[in-house]
């Protein structure tokens, strides 16, 4: 089982659309959470963190983290073409700034944003 | 958030030749680095982690031979992929983090090929 599984797409939706990323993690010690958003031939952006149960709302961008079921999510309202990206969900062992040692990605879900 | 500046963007080389990929924090002090390897629609795959003065720390797997890595001061770190084989084309990301319990920020990324 890998440690952080996220569908690998593509997930289509059309423009002005919520689109919803998932993400499962195996590891009940993992305390911080992390969404990069990353374009074909680029490194990651850091969109948002989460280290508690519950929601998390940054503009048009809401994390949402269940420890209990091993999941977070993210949400993206009103999505834009430009948004269209591989999104990357990575979880951390350590506090919610905790060392990028432990960071472990998973493959991330590809997002197209149709006009 | 800071800035990391992650050089050259993209690099052919022969095979067998050695490529040195240089990483700089611009803005702050880099006390640890990470080095990450990123194979076409995979994840990204921690290579090692280097402290400023000390030897890197490299995960199980990645040959410290071959891919040499020094963080002689507090602003760089270099990984050199020495004899480079076709193989070795990927996508290489360097991060840095300043201090113990803050994020890490995210190089522009070097696309590797051999040829």
């Amino acid at each position: 089982q890998k440690e952080v599984e996220q569908n690998s797409g593509p997930l289509s939706v059309p423009e002005g659309a919520i689109a919803s990323l998932n993400c499962t993690y195996s590891d009940r010690g993992s305390q911080s959470f992390f969404w990069y958003r990353q374009y074909s031939g680029k490194s990651p952006e850091l969109i948002m963190f989460i280290y508690s149960n519950g929601d998390k709302e940054d503009g048009r961008f809401t994390a949402q983290l269940n420890k209990a079921s091993q999941y977070v999510s993210l949400l993206i309202r009103d999505s834009q073409p430009s948004d269209s990206a591989t999104y990357l969900c990575a979880v951390n062992l350590e506090g919610w700034r905790g060392s990028a040692r432990q960071l472990t990605f998973g493959s991330g879900t590809q997002l197209t944003v149709l006009p | 958030g800071a800035v990391v500046s992650q050089h050259p963007s993209r690099v052919i080389c022969k095979s067998g030749t050695s490529v040195k990929i240089e990483c700089r924090s611009l803005d702050f002090q880099a006390t640890t680095m990470f080095w990450y390897r990123q194979f076409p629609k995979q994840s990204l795959m921690l290579m090692a982690t280097s402290n400023e003065g000390s030897k890197a720390t490299y995960e199980q797997g990645v040959e410290k031979d071959k891919f040499l890595i020094n963080h002689a001061s507090l602003t760089l770190s270099t990984l050199t992929v020495t004899s480079a084989h076709p193989e070795d084309s990927s996508f290489y990301i360097c991060s840095a983090r300043h201090k113990m319990n803050t994020e890490a920020f995210f190089g522009q990324g070097t696309r590797l090929t051999v040829v």
